[in-house]
């Protein structure tokens, strides 16, 4: 069955760097977008970036946007999160997510998700 | 962006009950709307997808409607192990924006 486990997570400090990965199997890693999605304590959720199942296509939310990059390795059945200028503001739980089909569709499988905390 | 608002916020129900909750798009979003469910400390779960699709191996008392700007999730026969928040997500264009939630908390 579809296994997504994020790592990377932990505690950094306001304008720093921090890179997730998600180590994704069970399915054929290179027919899917790719999402991250993110929930802050308390709150409700955040689509942060997607990309397409060959890696040329991306699409950011508008709070990450220019900060946050997400790219893939295929042939690993990886996909990461490059996060800079970190803010009090990222601090959530980062989920990476399968999408159901294409890069537009919705996604159908989620990892268990991993905590970013931004505090000085 | 589109936006997504849910309503209610939070809904109390009893076991057997059926449980309407809205989602309205600030623009059209044809059928690209799905809706999960999330446990305390959990990650989402795909409830329906394109609006009305009953996503594999959820229960048939779930189901979806809605086309264009404004939807519904019904579950019919509240099970205990219902009680959980509830999120619309619009597929329709970048951002993918999700809806505030909505609690739905034991009577």
């Amino acid at each position: 069955q579809v296994q997504l486990v994020e790592s990377g997570g932990g505690v950094v400090q306001p304008g720093g760097s921090l890179r997730l990965s998600c180590a994704a199997s069970g399915f054929t890693f290179s027919y899917y977008g790719m999402h991250w999605v993110r929930q802050a304590p308390g709150k409700g959720l955040e689509w942060v970036a997607v990309i397409s199942s060959d890696g040329s296509e991306e699409w950011y939310g508008d709070s990450v946007k220019g900060r946050f990059i997400i790219s893939r390795e295929n042939s690993q059945s990886t996909v990461d999160l490059q996060m800079n200028r970190l803010t009090t503001e990222d601090t959530a739980v980062y989920y990476c997510a399968k999408g159901r089909t294409s890069i537009t569709s919705c996604t159908d499988s989620w990892g268990q998700g991993t905590l970013v905390t931004v505090s000085s | 962006d589109i936006q997504m608002t849910q309503s209610p916020s939070s809904v109390s129900a009893s076991v057997g009950d059926r449980v309407t909750i809205t989602c309205r798009a600030s623009q059209d979003i044809s059928s690209w709307l799905a809706w999960y469910q999330q446990k305390p400390g959990k990650a989402p779960n795909l409830l329906i997808f394109a609006a009305s699709h009953l996503e594999s191996g959820v229960p048939s008392r779930f189901s979806g409607s809605g086309s264009g700007t404004d939807f519904t999730l019904t579950i019919t026969g509240l099970q205990p192990e219902d009680f959980a928040t509830y999120f619309c997500q619009q597929a329709n264009s970048f951002p993918h924006t999700f809806g505030q939630g909505t609690r739905l908390e034991m009577k």
